[in-house]
């Protein structure tokens, strides 16, 4: 069964924090992403990854940057959280071959940044 | 950013009622429409991935058409039933950029028993 896992359901971190987001894939996929949910709006895109040390901007990426030092795991860093920041996250994955193919999400990280 | 609409925005389906509800994107530059689920408490699961103009796409009681010309994408949930209660997210993915999925804010779909 494929599986997309993220490390924490609920965050709550403080203004001015570093908040790490983890994410972990077990598919073998190359690609992977992080996403944010707001109410209202559809699901935007902060950054991706085509592969190991790679990573491109998304449309939102003030305020955030990435790591991926391995192929299975994706990293979302924030660094000095603000309240703006408070929102949903959701990592997904799909194989190399472009948005032809569709993508498995994690369950989601609700993050307050207080 | 690219605008892509859903609508409505919520709609409330007596159980076995039929219902379907709209995607419109940019008419120029179609790479592929994507369709998700995302019932509360779980993942968003990929319904439908579309890239033929005129594609008809179906699973189990839900379908989905495909007018790439006039950019749009109806869904469609035959004799509801509360399972179907979710959130339905399309994306759009334009030719110069095929990775990127731009997603429209979804329709919520609540199934009354």
């Amino acid at each position: 069964d494929v599986k997309v896992t993220q490390s924490s359901r609920y965050l709550v971190k403080r203004t001015g924090e570093k908040v790490f987001l983890e994410c972990v894939q077990d598919m073998d996929h190359e690609n992977m992403f992080w996403y944010r949910q707001d109410p209202g709006l559809g699901l935007r895109l902060i950054y991706f990854s085509y592969d190991v040390k790679m990573k491109e901007k998304g449309d939102i990426p003030e305020g955030y940057s990435v790591s991926r030092e391995k192929k299975e795991r994706f990293s979302l860093i924030l660094e000095s959280a603000s309240t703006n920041q408070t929102s949903m996250y959701l990592c997904a994955s799909s194989p190399q071959g472009g948005a032809s193919y569709e993508q498995y999400f994690g369950p989601g990280t609700r993050l307050t940044v207080t | 950013i690219l605008n892509v609409e859903q609508s409505p925005q919520s709609l409330h389906v007596q159980e076995g009622d039929s219902t379907n509800f709209t995607c419109s994107f940019p008419s120029s530059n179609f790479y592929a429409l994507h369709w998700y689920r995302w019932e509360t408490a779980k993942s968003p699961e990929a319904l439908f991935v579309m890239t033929l103009n005129g594609d008809e796409k179906k699973k189990g009681r839900i379908s989905a058409t495909l007018n790439t010309k006039e950019g749009y994408s109806y869904l469609y949930i035959k004799g509801s039933q509360p399972e179907d209660s979710a959130t339905y997210l399309c994306a759009f993915v334009e030719w110069s950029n095929d990775y990127k999925l731009s997603f429209g804010a979804g329709t919520t779909v609540t199934v009354r028993a």
